[in-house]
């Protein structure tokens, strides 16, 4: 059973233009959201996250916007650039802080062209 | 810091064979987590430790699958005997138990079962 799910397996954007990444939940316990990026041959690395009493989280070229009563997220990247072509995984977590265990999707790829 | 540190990074074995896999958390980090990466389920958590203790193996496949963390600066993931559909990227993170989410990965370990 996938409490996360992200039902784009892959993404492609022009240079420049905005990649929008989607990721829907179906745990209502969730309440704290993560985005991970990962290159080839590497682990994958935090780069954004929400708490469930925000529904907008920025940091520079990145947004996550969260729709609680939708049960829906997304991961906004304005402008894209061929260094953001890697796979993004969402995760969510039962509680606020570290230690807690992170229930991800099965990722999208996206490649960002010149 | 040299970050999280998973050993091998690739293994090839032939199937029915003992495949161990280890992991070194960042020091200072008192949970531990061991993910596998599959194209059908993305990330999925297998089992994770706080301050060296087992809290939930519910994502272990089956009693093939064992794990240990006899301290804070290592951990040991255990399939015996393997099986080629145990083929798949194996993660080890590390993070903080606080408010602040500090999941940093290892770079995996790629195990193929022939």
């Amino acid at each position: 059973d996938q409490q996360v799910k992200q039902n784009s397996p892959s993404l492609r954007v022009q240079e420049g233009r905005i990649s929008i990444l989607n990721c829907d939940y179906t745990n209502s316990m969730f309440d704290y959201f993560l985005w991970y990026k990962k290159y080839p041959a590497e682990g994958p690395t935090f780069l954004i996250s929400i708490s469930s009493i925000k529904d907008k989280n920025e940091d520079g070229r990145f947004t996550v916007f969260l729709n609680k009563s939708a049960k829906h997220l997304s991961l906004h990247i304005v402008p894209s650039q061929p260094g953001d072509s890697a796979v993004y995984f969402c995760a969510a977590s039962g509680l606020t802080g570290g230690g807690n265990k992170l229930t991800f999707g099965t990722g999208t790829q996206l490649k960002v062209e010149l | 810091d040299a970050g999280v540190i998973q050993s091998p990074r690739h293994e090839v074995t032939e199937m029915g064979q003992e495949v161990t896999l280890r992991c070194k958390p960042i020091s200072g980090h008192n949970s531990l987590f061991w993910y596998r990466q599959t194209m059908m389920r993305g990330l999925e958590l297998l089992i994770y430790f706080n301050n060296n203790v087992p809290i939930d193996d519910s994502g272990m496949p089956e009693d093939r699958f064992s794990a240990k963390m006899p301290n804070a600066s290592f951990s040991t993931l255990k399939i015996q005997p393997s099986e080629p559909r145990d083929s798949a990227v194996y993660f080890c993170a590390s993070s903080w138990s606080g408010p602040n989410y500090g999941y940093t990965f290892g770079s995996g370990t790629r195990l193929t079962v022939v």
